[in-house]
């Protein structure tokens, strides 16, 4: 069964920087877009990024857009978020979620919290 | 940027009575392929959000039938037919053919 498990959350101060990672199993990594989604405290769902099977193509949302940067490891079963420059405003859960057009599977989320 | 709108904002619903959600996008929908990425997902308190519905009427492994999805182009509703206790949680469309966007869900409540 598809399995999705996010890890790297934590408290951060303003200015900061955190490396998210998503490990992935029960398919097969390498033949799927992968993306980030999060979900401030109480409000909806923000798409963060997301990047192609070999990661030759990223997009990022406009809010994250030089600050955030998508990465994966197919050897690995993995997906990287690295985030630079943290804001109070990025506080979230963040998903790993697979596809770019279905999103068709979610992990559980971790907790990303920016504050002084 | 696409934007998906949601309507209502918040549904109480009498259990085993129908709800239905409304969903409009600012652009057309349909990708250079032919298909309509539009989806659907269920999150429920604490939990991650789960699909429902994927390209405008195609019911996920395990939903119940009687959640379903319609529209074309800009125009997008889901419905339940007969609203459960456990259908109580926020529903959200989201576009997956121009980069990506979610509507900004519509909370399902027992009156």
């Amino acid at each position: 069964q598809v399995q999705l498990v996010e890890s790297g959350g934590g408290l951060v101060k303003p200015g900061g920087s955190l490396r998210l990672s998503c490990a992935a199993s029960g398919f097969t990594f390498s033949d799927y877009y992968m993306s980030w989604i999060r979900q401030a405290p109480g409000k909806g769902l923000e798409w963060v990024s997301y990047i192609s099977s070999s990661s030759s193509y990223t997009n990022y949302a406009d809010s994250v857009k030089g600050r955030f940067t998508i990465s994966r490891d197919n050897a690995k079963n993995s997906l990287y978020l690295q985030m630079n420059s943290l804001r109070a405003e990025d506080t979230a859960v963040y998903y790993c979620a697979r596809d770019r057009w279905l999103i068709d599977y979610w992990g559980q989320g971790t907790l990303v919290t920016v504050s002084s | 940027d696409v934007v998906m709108t949601q309507s209502p904002l918040s549904l109480p619903v009498t259990l085993g009575q129908p709800a239905s959600i409304s969903c409009r996008s600012s652009q057309s929908l349909v990708y250079s392929d032919g298909n309509t990425y539009l989806n659907w997902f269920q999150q429920r308190p604490g939990q991650s959000p789960r699909r429902l519905i994927y390209k405008v009427s195609n019911r996920d492994s395990g939903v119940p039938d009687r959640f379903s999805g319609s529209g074309s182009g800009t125009d997008f509703t889901l419905k339940i037919s007969r609203v459960e206790a456990e259908d109580v949680g926020v529903y959200y469309c989201m576009q997956g053919t121009h980069s990506l966007t979610f509507g900004g869900g519509t909370k399902v409540e027992i009156k």
